[in-house]
């Protein structure tokens, strides 16, 4: 059975960091491309990050390029996300979620979330 | 980038049908996957590849892709499919996921 773990979120100040971790289980994480997916407090989804099963491969949405950074430890099973330079907008809960063996751009499974909130 | 259209909100009485559209240009070219998402929970797929069902996702929940529309169809509607609903691709251009805005199904 897949799960999906986020943690890390918290209340952060404006311009501060920090990094989101997502412990996988019940599947070969090496052979799993994975995302980062946002949802602002009534908002919709949006798409943060991405990256391939071997981590050689990374994609970013336009709102975050530069100051995220998208990484994978498979002999820990750990999806994280680095944020920088955080600002107010970047207050949602954070889900990560599995794709297939390559990118196929879509989402067969999801944590349960982790929520950040940017404010001073 | 590539926009995806949901109406807001959908009704539907119990034991109807639903049908749920996503707007997109060509969309029919592109992979198209639904996620329900019910209050305070995380989103879970329904649909993905147009029309491909995960296992434990009710055979009620079926999908469809042609030209410039998605549809997402729940057949017999039950009090529990009573969400928020989501298309979503994968924008090759930009290599980026899209979501549609979602639309709240309301079983009345």
């Amino acid at each position: 059975q897949v799960q999906l773990v986020e943690s890390g979120g918290g209340v952060v100040q404006p311009g501060r960091s920090l990094r989101l971790s997502c412990a996988a289980f019940g599947f070969t994480f090496s052979s799993s491309a994975m995302h980062w997916v946002r949802q602002a407090p009534g908002k919709g989804l949006e798409g943060v990050a991405t990256i391939s099963n071997d981590g050689s491969i990374k994609f970013y949405a336009d709102s975050v390029k530069g100051r995220f950074s998208i990484s994978r430890d498979s002999s820990k099973n750990t999806l994280y996300l680095q944020m920088n330079s955080l600002r107010a907008e970047d207050t949602a809960v954070y889900y990560c979620a599995r794709d297939g063996q390559t990118i196929f751009g879509r989402a067969l499974d999801w944590g349960q979330g982790t929520l950040v909130t940017v404010s001073s | 980038s590539y926009v995806l259209t949901q109406p807001p909100s959908v009704s539907v009485a119990p034991g109807q049908t639903a049908r749920i559209t996503c707007g997109g240009d060509n969309i029919g070219s592109k992979s198209v996957h639904w996620y329900q998402q019910k209050p305070g929970q995380a989103p879970v797929v329904v649909v993905y590849d147009d029309y491909d069902r995960p296992s434990g996702i009710p055979e009620r929940f079926s999908g469809s892709n042609s030209g410039n529309t998605a549809i997402l169809t729940i057949s017999r509607v039950e009090a529990g499919d009573e969400a928020d609903y989501f298309c979503q691709v994968w924008d090759s251009i930009i290599d980026h996921m899209v979501f549609g805005g979602g639309t709240k199904l309301t079983v009345l």
